[in-house]
């Protein structure tokens, strides 16, 4: 049974360009959570997705990005017009419903603006 | 909204030593509380959880204990390794929904 997958595990974009994160869930979750962590620091909530549905985006800025979970395919945190701010490392889990609510994370993509 | 706060940042202890790490949270409704190990350039791995209806839980050297009145939950490592160096993180959620983390404790078990 594969983990979370995430790709690219590294990602270069230069200022004002876009840049698409993909995670895959562990096979049987329905629900992924996308999180950023600049270097030594903490993780931050960004946005909560069952299929089809955005549940909680409390923790998303308002402008440039985006995220979505289609009914099939990997879950797209897409950012739009990369600043130099947004370089992080960009996490993603997911959990199995919410009774089994355990997350399990990814290996993260490492984003980095020019 | 949920906030989480996490002691002590940095903790030295010698091998074999014990290690707590406290953390408070805000919002009496969290009913779920992971509590996760992120070596170097790593993921975030999930070491032990407990939730509102229990007040202790144990997984060989590692222990979590949870006081809902005080709005506090306490990781406790004994018999510390070297490999058990890393930064530790808490979280409180609310049924399975935003999660907030602690600003995350680097515990070093020096040899």
């Amino acid at each position: 049974n594969a983990g979370v997958m995430q790709n690219p595990r590294h990602l270069v974009r230069r200022r004002g360009q876009e840049a698409r994160l993909r995670c895959s869930p562990m096979k049987g979750h329905s629900h992924v959570y996308w999180y950023r962590q600049l270097p030594e620091e903490g993780l931050k909530f960004m946005v909560y997705l069952q299929k089809e549905n955005i549940i909680d985006e409390s923790g998303m800025p308002k402008e440039r990005f985006s995220a979505e979970f289609p009914k099939e395919g990997p879950s797209i945190l897409r950012i739009q017009q990369v600043v130099r701010g947004d370089s992080a490392a960009y996490f993603c889990a997911s959990s199995l419903d919410r009774v089994k609510n355990e997350q399990f994370f990814g290996p993260g993509t490492r984003l980095t603006v020019l | 909204g949920e906030n989480v706060e996490q002691h002590p940042s940095t903790l030295s202890v010698q091998e074999g030593d014990s290690a707590v790490i406290k953390c408070t949270y805000s919002d009496s409704a969290s009913n779920y509380f992971p509590w996760y190990k992120q070596e170097l350039g790593k993921r975030p791995q999930l070491i032990i959880d407990i939730r509102s209806n229990v007040g202790e839980k144990k997984d060989q050297r590692i222990a979590v204990t949870l006081n809902k009145t005080a709005k506090h939950f306490s990781l406790h490592i004994t018999e510390t390794q070297p490999e058990d160096s890393a930064v530790y993180f808490c979280a409180a959620i609310f049924n399975a929904g935003k999660s907030t983390f602690g600003d995350g404790t680097t515990l070093t078990v020096k040899p």
